[in-house]
């Protein structure tokens, strides 16, 4: 079945550094793809989405490309700030059938 | 725009205790919703899903039970709690199939 593969974390990185949040996915046919981002004792919110291959999805200064030659969705952001310290979950979605990665612990520091 | 509501937003409860948790969403009619689990440094466990009225899908065998007895009502439920039953309960909407699922608050419940 469907399934999300994202880097385990935690991962721990100074104020303006890049990050990168690797994520693969395996699908039987062309998923929607999504990071959602989880700040301390709230729920899931949406941060970006893309639907078909080749598209980006950005906000907040995030971005990630559907690569469906890799079957890749990679979270990146050149700068990161303290405020960006969450966990970061990227999921798929295929018809109403949703499949999420088991979740990124991002810290930054001053 | 639709609203997700959960509550309470935390509970403590002891073992073998009952279990009612409610989800009721604004700005949206007939919207499919979800009721997901997040147990303490692991990812999201879908447990029940609901496409309308009475219309239940549980993923998983367990201790919970789910109903949607209004057009924006999500209710889970056990009749007793288990110590493995602890963990966030996030409640979600999508409007209809291939849509983006959009969270509630969460319901954060420790089973002592």
């Amino acid at each position: 079945g469907d399934s999300v593969t994202q880097m385990e974390g935690p991962v721990t990185l100074s104020e303006e550094a890049f990050l990168t949040i690797n994520c693969t996915y395996t699908a039987t046919g062309y998923p929607s793809l999504f990071w959602y981002v989880q700040y301390p004792g709230e729920g899931l919110q949406l941060l970006l989405k893309a639907t078909k291959a080749d598209d980006k999805g950005s906000n907040k200064g995030f971005e990630a490309t559907y690569r469906k030659e890799t079957t890749s969705f990679h979270l990146e952001k050149g700068s990161v700030q303290v405020s960006d310290s969450a966990v970061y979950f990227c999921a798929l979605k295929e018809n109403d059938d949703m499949r999420f990665g088991a979740g990124t612990r991002l810290t930054v520091k001053p | 725009s639709q609203t997700i509501h959960q509550w309470p937003a935390t509970l403590v409860q002891p073992v073998g205790s009952p279990l009612s948790l409610e989800c009721t969403v604004e700005g949206t009619s007939n919207p499919n919703l979800y009721w997901y689990r997040q147990a303490a440094g692991r990812g999201l466990q879908l447990l029940f899903y609901s496409v309308g009225i009475g219309q239940i899908s549980s993923e998983v065998p367990q201790n919970l039970s789910a109903s949607r007895p209004q057009d924006r009502q999500f209710i889970l439920s056990s009749k007793k709690l288990l110590l493995s039953d602890s963990g966030f309960y996030l409640c979600a909407l999508s409007q209809g199939l291939g849509e983006t699922q959009y969270f509630g608050p969460g319901t954060r419940l420790l089973v002592l």
